[in-house]
């Protein structure tokens, strides 16, 4: 238990579905994260919420939108993917400050599967 | 650019100890970071280094050259739970950056 909680942990869904994925802290961190996990590949990062405010975003498609309400949640909004968008996503959270770095804790993922 | 490099595959015999390197090239540094990735399940932090020399955590240790971009993770007294893949991965600006990670196999 890393203190990161992600649902679901499993989604298969079609081309035209609407889906969120749902993420939630519980360590009082200020930064989160959503990484894209495929196989073979790097973790490569999608989206970066630092004090609920979003700070970067990798390059990403449309059909994948974030939402952070709050410094304890996080959402990933799921809309006409594609079959190359089947991968596990990876939710993480980090204690941002001036000071020394921190590492960041993750979820255990949502597998999602684009039928 | 931000390239990091990590062998692919690795093997060790139970007991033994294990290397696994690291080099990198980022348009930041603020700390490098491994992890322990199990099939299926998340990533869990195991040690970080964010000045040069070597960390010490129990049977793990973590070393950092930050002038040569360079750091490894010496796994000792390999357990067979010890089979996964280990990631590398730099912070840099807001983002942590992973390498592809190594997948290490201890054989009994």
């Amino acid at each position: 238990e890393t203190g990161v909680t992600q649902t679901p942990r499993h989604l298969v869904m079609g081309m035209t579905n609407k889906k969120s994925l749902k993420c939630e802290q519980h360590l009082g961190h200020n930064a989160m994260y959503w990484y894209k996990q495929s196989a073979k590949k790097p973790l490569e990062l999608m989206f970066v919420y630092n004090f609920k405010e979003q700070t970067e975003n990798n390059s990403v498609p449309s059909r994948f939108s974030p939402e952070c309400p709050n410094s304890s949640h996080l959402f990933l909004h799921l809309h006409t993917l594609q079959p190359e968008d089947s991968a596990l996503y990876l939710c993480a959270s980090s204690q941002e400050s001036m000071g020394p770095t921190n590492p960041a804790f993750f979820g255990q993922g949502t597998r999602l599967t684009v039928v | 650019g931000q390239n990091i490099d990590q062998p692919t595959e690795m093997t060790a015999t139970e007991g033994a100890i294990v290397q696994i390197n690291c080099t990198y090239q980022t348009s930041g540094f603020n700390g490098l970071f491994w992890y322990q990735q199990h099939a299926a399940e998340a990533p869990t932090f195991l040690s970080y280094n964010v000045l040069d020399g070597l960390e010490e955590k129990g049977r793990f240790s973590s070393f950092l050259s930050r002038s040569k971009g360079y750091s490894y993770l010496l796994l000792k007294e390999l357990q067979m739970k010890d089979s996964a893949s280990y990631l590398c991965a730099v912070k840099s600006g807001q983002n942590f950056v992973f390498g592809p990670g190594t997948r290490l196999s201890v054989l009994p």
